[in-house]
């Protein structure tokens, strides 16, 4: 079974950028059909999805934070990036590593979850 | 504010039949199919439902899940105490600002 470890500094200051690394173990990131990407919660909030990068390199954001996201996979170390710049108090959240398999695009059907990593944004 | 539409919250005594509702648009439900989350607070989302009916193995087939038109509804029979937790709806929004857009969740208490 695929498992998800997200890592990364749970406090950033404002204006900064945050990062943040998912290992995928006991799969490949390379495999077709599968769409890996971040969901945040913000604290006592509902989901919100942030992206998706697909099997072959194609990026998919949330329009409201494109401006702000880069996401990248390296196949080679298993490894999902998140990168958010000129982040706020507002991006303060609970940041899941997410996988999605799919034969016809996404659908929003995530199958795996990380257990989710906190991230404060906070001087 | 939340692109899928849900009640905020829910409930019912154990063995009964509950059901929740989602209702979007015609460029996200209306359009592709829907999936279901359980969370219980603390842990990560789980797939409950996907492709609007299907479930992934190892949910009870207490579960289940519909489709009509821009609504989607999560039917949850023999309800038990360790359903209690929070739904959310999802689905692909196929509009310019669309992606992955969720419910605002239901919190499900089982009284």
């Amino acid at each position: 079974q695929v498992q998800l470890q997200e890592s990364g500094p749970g406090l950033v200051k404002p204006s900064q950028t945050l990062s943040l690394i998912c290992t995928v173990s006991r799969g490949s990131s390379s495999s077709g059909g599968y769409y890996w990407g971040w969901i945040r919660q913000h604290p006592g909030k509902g989901l919100e999805w942030i992206g998706y990068i697909s099997y072959s390199g194609i990026p998919y954001y949330n329009p409201s934070l494109k401006s702000r996201i880069t996401m990248s996979v390296d196949t080679s170390k298993k490894q999902l990036s998140l990168k958010l710049n000129s982040v706020t108090a507002a991006d303060t959240a609970v940041y899941y590593c997410a996988r999605e398999t799919s034969v016809a695009g996404p659908q929003g059907g995530v199958d795996v979850w990380g257990q989710g990593t906190t991230v404060t944004v906070s001087s | 504010q939340s692109v899928l539409t849900q009640p905020p919250s829910a409930s019912g005594t154990p063995g009964q039949r509950v059901t929740i509702s989602c209702s979007g648009a015609g460029s996200n439900i209306g359009s592709n199919t829907v999936n279901w989350y359980q969370q219980v607070p603390g842990t990560a989302p789980k797939l409950l439902i996907y492709s609007n009916n299907q479930r992934p193995s190892g949910v009870p087939d207490r579960f289940s899940g519909s489709k009509s038109g821009t609504s989607a509804s999560l039917a949850i029979g023999g309800l038990q105490s360790e359903d209690e937790a929070d739904y959310y709806c999802a689905a692909w929004d196929d509009s310019l600002n669309g992606g992955v857009v969720f419910g605002g969740g239901t919190k499900l208490t089982v009284l």
